[in-house]
């Protein structure tokens, strides 16, 4: 089973230039998530959507937007890319809001 | 807000040894309390989960954790560590909210 799924692995932009990362899980999960991890704090949490046709901001919304496009799909844009936002980003997904989070491999993003 | 610390940045064991990694929360109630697992370039895998009932919860890979409410720790124990073990460790705080929390992390280092 693939479970969830991000595209691109590795990404390197240039301040100002944007991009959207893709995620989709074949888990039919109602719940999906977008973190950042950064060396030292751990994931904070950049946007959720409790169900198909609902997100909201998490700890770190400033800079992303994001789009549930299907029950499958959660992808993050970021409009106007800065040195700030280089990070690995993941995706993640789950049935519920207290169950377990169900992890992609991650998205690495350069930004100079 | 709830809030998740872990006080080792980083452990060594070495092969066959116990390890014990510390978790302290900050929340107004019982929250859900979750350990994950990192390998080197891959998402975070679920190794353990607490929701209510008893205080010793098994997972994965042998590892155990023990919630104590007076202590608000929820730290995670293994009695012989294996090479494999060579982690990053996150434990994260949550509720039904969606906005699970998770610690900086501590990296574990087996030597042989």
């Amino acid at each position: 089973n693939a479970g969830v799924t991000q595209t691109p692995k590795f990404q390197v932009l240039k301040t100002g230039q944007s991009m959207t990362l893709q995620c989709a899980q074949d888990m039919n999960h109602n719940s999906m998530y977008w973190y950042r991890q950064d060396p030292g704090m751990g994931l904070r949490l950049i946007y959720y959507s409790a169900s198909e046709g609902t997100t909201d901001k998490g700890e770190v919304p400033n800079g992303y937007n994001v789009s549930r496009l299907n029950k499958r799909e959660f992808s993050l844009r970021l409009e106007s890319a800065a040195p700030s936002q280089t990070s690995v980003y993941f995706c993640a997904s789950s049935q519920t809001g207290d169950s377990p989070l169900h992890f992609g491999n991650g998205t690495r993003l350069t930004v100079t | 807000a709830q809030s998740v610390t872990q006080p080792d940045i980083h452990i060594t064991v070495s092969e066959g040894a116990s390890l014990e990694l510390r978790c302290n929360y900050s929340y107004g109630a019982t929250p859900y309390l979750f350990w994950y697992v990192q390998s080197p370039g891959q998402g975070l895998q679920l190794l353990l989960k607490y929701f209510s009932g008893d205080t010793l919860v098994q997972g994965i890979k042998g590892f155990e954790a023990e919630f104590k409410r007076s202590q608000s720790s929820f730290n995670l124990r293994k009695p012989s560590v294996h090479w494999s073990d060579a982690a990053e460790y996150f434990c994260a705080v949550g509720a039904n909210d969606y906005k699970l929390s998770f610690g900086a992390g501590t990296t574990v280092t087996v030597r042989a």
